[in-house]
């Protein structure tokens, strides 16, 4: 069984420019987590969605946004990139709604230049 | 508010030392679960354990074990006889009851076993 994938793994994007990063869940799971892990401020939660829809997001803002396909893969944008965008990117898939674990994939690292 | 804290920032062991990384929660939630994460090099977030409020049993997994203690709101892990492959930085989290799909996690400890 994959785990969950992510790509890009790099991405180095000009500030304001746009950058989409790409999730694919475990197959069978029907949530993604998205998470930023910028450098000194740990890990904080950006989104979630579910069954195609946006069921939660943490305190970023609107130019962070993605959407759930109905293959419940999911994208995450950022628009009007700055500087301090430039952080891991992770995606998880959770084994059920809410306060199930959640599997992680490897991430996407996007600089901000 | 819900917080997790990992007061112990690094942690350099010889091999086959036991370590100990501390986790210390607060909530006002009655129910929540806490977990444990491994992050090496390769970034990404592997999970060990999830544990219910309601579950306060310790568990030993080979050579990982946690300790669950609600009155002083804890859940630490211990790794017995390090190894070099368990260098990584090691994540506590919590999330409340309430289905926000949110984990709140702690800043992480990153651990060092050297050979």
């Amino acid at each position: 069984e994959a785990g969950v994938t992510q790509s890009p793994t790099h991405l180095i994007k000009t500030r304001g420019q746009q950058a989409t990063l790409r999730c694919s869940p475990i197959s069978g799971h029907t949530s993604v987590y998205w998470y930023q892990q910028a450098l000194g401020l740990g890990l904080q939660f950006l989104l979630w969605y579910d069954e195609g829809e946006e069921r939660n997001r943490g305190n970023f803002p609107p130019r962070f946004s993605g959407r759930q396909f109905p293959n419940y893969s999911s994208e995450l944008n950022v628009n009007a990139l700055e500087l301090e965008d430039s952080a891991l990117y992770l995606c998880a898939s959770p084994r059920g709604r809410g306060r199930t674990e959640a599997f992680f994939g490897q991430g996407t690292r996007l600089t901000v230049v | 508010a819900q917080k997790v804290t990992q007061a112990q920032t690094e942690i350099s062991v010889v091999e086959k030392e036991d370590v100990t990384l501390d986790c210390v929660y607060e909530t006002r939630d009655t129910t929540y679960y806490l977990f444990w994460y491994k992050q090496p090099p390769s970034g990404e977030l592997v999970f060990l354990i999830r544990r219910n409020s309601f579950d306060e049993q310790n568990e030993i997994s080979g050579r990982y074990s946690w300790n669950f203690q609600k009155s002083t709101s804890s859940f630490n892990f211990t790794i017995t006889a390090s190894q070099v492959v368990d260098s990584a930085v090691y994540f506590c989290a919590l999330t409340g009851s309430g289905n926000t799909g949110k984990l709140i996690f702690g800043q992480g400890t990153t651990l060092q076993v050297k050979p």
